[in-house]
């Protein structure tokens, strides 16, 4: 099935240190949802977005709607050790509007060294 | 009801053998959403509902895999005759209508085919 493509795929940093990542697909996005997953656990929801260039916080973490609508992007500031985990992007395409089939990312899997 | 339940949580079963998973979704959510995820990958559409109606289906959902939500509230999804590739994380999501378009997880139910 079709992914999007999310960068870096893993990467490890120092307690502290600022995050980023992102989400791209050559096609357009309506809504970029951003997911963390704890193993064996589902995903859980981070922040939503929902029109191009929208800029969102919860807490430490902040996301943008790309204006090309084709991307998306997540930081974490100041990561802490329970920051670790897979975070996914998902969206709705443009071409499937109407529906609510999500298209997930292929993840970024973080670690925080202490 | 504090979000989306799903049981079991995991199962193990003999190939060949037919599985039942159940989803509960967060009250009064009328869309539901079935997700397979393998490991290392992200979540893949299977299919979804609208209160009762099962709007789409994912070429992923071959003739073995049957999903209902005959009243629109709890949903389940059987397996049957199934085969070691269908090992995976299977996960439920739901969402309301008319609030934007998050989808909220469960803790997924893990199925082993041995």
């Amino acid at each position: 099935g079709q992914q999007l493509n999310q960068n870096p795929q893993s990467m490890f940093i120092q307690e502290g240190e600022d995050v980023s990542m992102n989400c791209t697909s050559s096609s357009i996005f309506n809504t970029w949802l951003w997911y963390k997953q704890d193993p064996g656990e589902g995903p859980v929801l981070l922040i939503a977005l929902y029109k191009a260039g929208e800029l969102t916080s919860n807490g430490r973490l902040t996301a943008q709607f790309g204006i090309t609508r084709k991307d998306s992007f997540l930081n974490i500031s100041a990561s802490i050790p329970s920051d670790v985990g897979i975070y996914f992007c998902a969206g709705l395409p443009l071409s499937t509007s109407g529906t609510y089939k999500y298209i997930f990312g292929t993840g970024t899997r973080l670690k925080v060294l202490a | 009801d504090t979000g989306v339940s799903q049981n079991p949580r995991h199962k193990i079963t003999k190939r060949g053998q037919n599985v039942t998973f159940r989803c509960d979704p967060i009250s009064e959510h009328n869309r539901l959403y079935w997700y397979r995820q393998t490991l290392g990958q992200g979540p893949e559409f299977l299919t979804y509902f609208q209160n009762e109606a099962q709007l789409e289906k994912s070429r992923l959902l071959s003739d073995r895999f049957s999903a209902e939500r005959p009243k629109g509230s709890f949903s389940t999804l059987e397996i049957q005759r199934t085969e070691q590739g269908d090992s995976a994380m299977y996960l439920c999501a739901s969402s309301l209508r008319g609030s934007g378009t998050e989808a909220f997880f469960g803790q997924g139910t893990r199925l082993t085919v041995v």
